[in-house]
């Protein structure tokens, strides 16, 4: 069975600091793996995803993820945090066109 | 371009009533998927078509939730008689082919009271 584990419901970061969401997953075949964030009122917006090929995933608004198989984790990381990353953020794993999502974090940035 | 539309943007219905969720994909996106989140839980799959053929609905909760989709265009999840464990958001989200990103609408938030 594929799944997805999003490591904390909820993180907070000051302005400026390290954003960094914690996504594990579980697959028994190679993985799509996905994030996404959705900001208030808003729906899901794609940040980034890893197909195949390189590792290190850069998407929109200066995150970036990298997929490390040994350890199963697609880790999203953002050096400094803006305030307008508040938003949930969602780990998303594809089987053929069915995507497995986990429960989201949700991140608040401290002025 | 447009994004994925969804109306109403929020329904609020008593328990046993009919509500109809509606979703407009992306023009020439012949896949369109219906995801379900309930409670602050994990978004689910519910079901998927290809133009007007439903390739898959495992995820339909039960024979209460019907979905359509018109002509291979918009799409219909009408749910009948609502209970209570039907509230959450619904969303939409439709692709090109059925490997490709799928983009997301807004979603529906039901309450059913």
């Amino acid at each position: 069975a594929q799944s997805v584990t999003q490591l904390g419901s909820h993180v907070s970061v000051s302005e400026g600091a390290l954003v960094l969401l914690r996504c594990n997953y579980s697959s028994s075949v190679p993985p799509y793996l996905f994030w996404y964030v959705q900001y208030p009122n808003q729906g899901l917006q794609l940040l980034l995803k890893y197909t195949t090929g390189a590792t290190l995933v850069k998407g929109i608004n200066g995150f970036e993820a990298e997929f490390k198989k040994s350890e199963t984790s697609f880790h999203l990381t953002k050096p400094s945090a803006h305030m307008s990353d508040a938003a949930e953020y969602f780990c998303a794993l594809a089987n053929d066109y069915k995507l497995s999502f986990g429960a989201g974090t949700t991140v608040t940035v401290r002025a | 371009e447009a994004g994925v539309t969804q109306f109403p943007s929020h329904s609020v219905i008593e328990k046993g009533q009919t509500v109809t969720l509606r979703c407009d994909p992306i023009s020439g996106h012949d896949n369109l998927y219906w995801y379900r989140r309930v409670m602050g839980k994990e978004i689910k799959f519910l079901l998927h078509f290809v133009k007007e053929s439903k390739q898959d609905e495992s995820g339909m909760p039960n024979n209460r939730f019907l979905a359509e989709r018109t002509g291979g265009t918009y799409s219909t999840l009408k749910v009948q008689p609502a209970e209570l464990e039907d509230s959450g958001v619904y969303f939409c989200a439709s692709s090109p082919g059925y490997t490709d990103t799928q983009y997301f609408g807004p979603g529906t938030r039901l309450t059913v009271l």
